[in-house]
């Protein structure tokens, strides 16, 4: 099956700092991607749909200047966490989608992001 | 407002019993409906759900969906330990994007 590598898998990092997390698709183009934040046990809050060459699509409530993204080539996107203060802090997943038609969601391994 | 809505919130089972899990939605432009179970990391793929009162299975899991009434349910018999985990539900609507419910986390215990 389809995968979907995300980098890194942990990271702790200091208050007002940047982070990014990378999200390639390793064996399919993937023209539309997406992100997830997951508190602890609760469900996958989408985030944002991230589409290569152009604007990402915010969710409501989601600060597009606080969490950048790029989906610059067919295999990459990017989320940069700007600014990072400790509420920031949460488990990120990236995800794309199956070839056409089959309707499956792929999802990386996601990121631990802890801001001190 | 489009809403996934998953119960139980969270469930204890003893080994050997059977569970139901629920996913009732609200949403526009209804494409089908996911359902994925998540251990430690990434949620990996059971079901897809398109077209209402075709049961899909898969070994002990099976899943069928209502398009009028509004909701999917996932049955697990004879559950087992390595069931533990949280099932999320998930809807697609034209458009492209995943809206995922609640989650309902289940432990079985031996």
């Amino acid at each position: 099956g389809a995968v979907v590598s995300q980098h890194p898998s942990r990271v702790i990092c200091k208050s007002g700092t940047s982070v990014k997390i990378e999200c390639r698709s390793l064996d399919f183009q993937a023209t539309t991607m997406f992100w997830y934040r997951q508190f602890p046990k609760q469900s996958l809050m989408l985030m944002a749909t991230s589409n290569e060459g152009s604007k990402a699509t915010y969710e409501q409530g989601v600060e597009k200047d606080k969490f950048l993204i790029n989906h610059a080539s067919l295999t990459l996107s990017t989320l940069t966490v700007t600014s990072a203060h400790p509420e920031d802090s949460s488990f990120y997943i990236c995800s794309a989608r199956g070839q056409a038609g089959t309707g499956e969601l792929f999802f990386g391994e996601g990121s631990r992001l802890t801001v001190l | 407002e489009d809403k996934v809505v998953q119960s139980p919130l969270s469930l204890v089972v003893h080994e050997g019993d059977t569970v139901t899990l629920n996913c009732s939605y609200e949403v526009t432009n209804f494409r089908s409906l996911l359902w994925y179970k998540q251990e430690k990391k990434a949620p990996t793929f059971l079901f897809m759900l398109t077209s209402s009162g075709i049961e899909k299975k898969s070994g002990r899991l099976s899943s069928i969906l209502d398009k009028k009434e509004l909701f999917s349910i996932l049955n697990i018999t004879a559950t087992q330990t390595g069931d533990s985990a949280i099932y999320l539900c998930a809807l697609t609507r034209t458009g492209n994007q995943f809206y995922f419910g609640t989650g309902t986390s289940l432990t079985v215990i031996p």
